[in-house]
């Protein structure tokens, strides 16, 4: 089975301030690994993705997260935060126990940008 | 092009009665997924079907159902409801039989009073 735990389930930073929002992953296969985000009474959309090939992962808005194997961690990075990321953020992985047909999702967090 | 439409968008209900959510999948996209997601928590998977046969199903009791139609658009059920069952339910699509390519509709919020 997979599990993923993020880190802070409330992460507050400034407007232009770094983002750093954690997520580690514990699987017993190779995993594949999303974030996504969700904006108040809407769905989740896909920031980025994991499968294979290179480690750093390049999304939308500007996000990208770093998948170290040795850490078991798939961290999102912004480097300058912007009003419209405030949002509820989920780490997610997907294994093959499951075929890959299934998301297991983290709690989430929550990131304000205070001005 | 429309994305993944869920109907009704919000909806009450009293305990113990049955309720139907309906989702239009991305035109082309064979595969649809459930997923509940309770007010504070990450979603959490209940099925999947792709080419109308279910092909992935979460630790949900029996009182959860879902099929897919020929048209690839999917209805989930719930029956004898529950107060827990309270829960925004996020339909996705995806154009293959994984999970890889999820697009997320704005989701059905149940509320069970």
């Amino acid at each position: 089975a997979q599990s993923v735990t993020q880190l802070g389930s409330h992460v507050s930073v400034s407007e232009g301030a770094l983002v750093l929002l954690r997520c580690n992953y514990s699987s017993s296969v190779p995993p594949y690994l999303f974030w996504y985000v969700q904006y108040p009474n809407q769905g989740l959309q896909l920031l980025l993705k994991y499968t294979t090939g290179a480690t750093l992962v390049k999304g939308i808005n500007g996000f990208e997260a770093e998948f170290k194997k040795s850490e078991t961690s798939f961290h999102l990075t912004k480097p300058s935060a912007h009003m419209s990321d405030a949002a509820e953020y989920f780490c997610a992985v997907s294994a093959m126990d499951t075929g890959r047909r299934a998301l297991t999702f983290g709690s989430g967090t929550r990131l304000q940008v205070q001005p | 092009d429309a994305g993944v439409t869920q109907s009704p968008t919000h909806l009450i209900k009293t305990r113990g009665q049955q309720v139907t959510l309906r989702c239009s999948p991305i035109s082309g996209h064979k595969s649809v997924s459930w997923y509940q997601q309770v007010l504070g928590q990450g979603p959490q998977f209940i099925f999947q079907y792709y080419e109308k046969e279910e092909r992935g199903r979460g630790n949900f009791p029996d009182r959860f159902s879902a099929r897919q139609f020929p048209n690839y658009s999917s209805e989930l059920n719930v029956n004898a409801l529950l107060l827990g069952d309270s829960a925004l339910y996020l339909c996705a699509s995806s154009p293959r039989d994984n999970a890889h390519g999820y697009t997320f509709g704005s989701g059905t919020r149940l509320t069970v009073v």
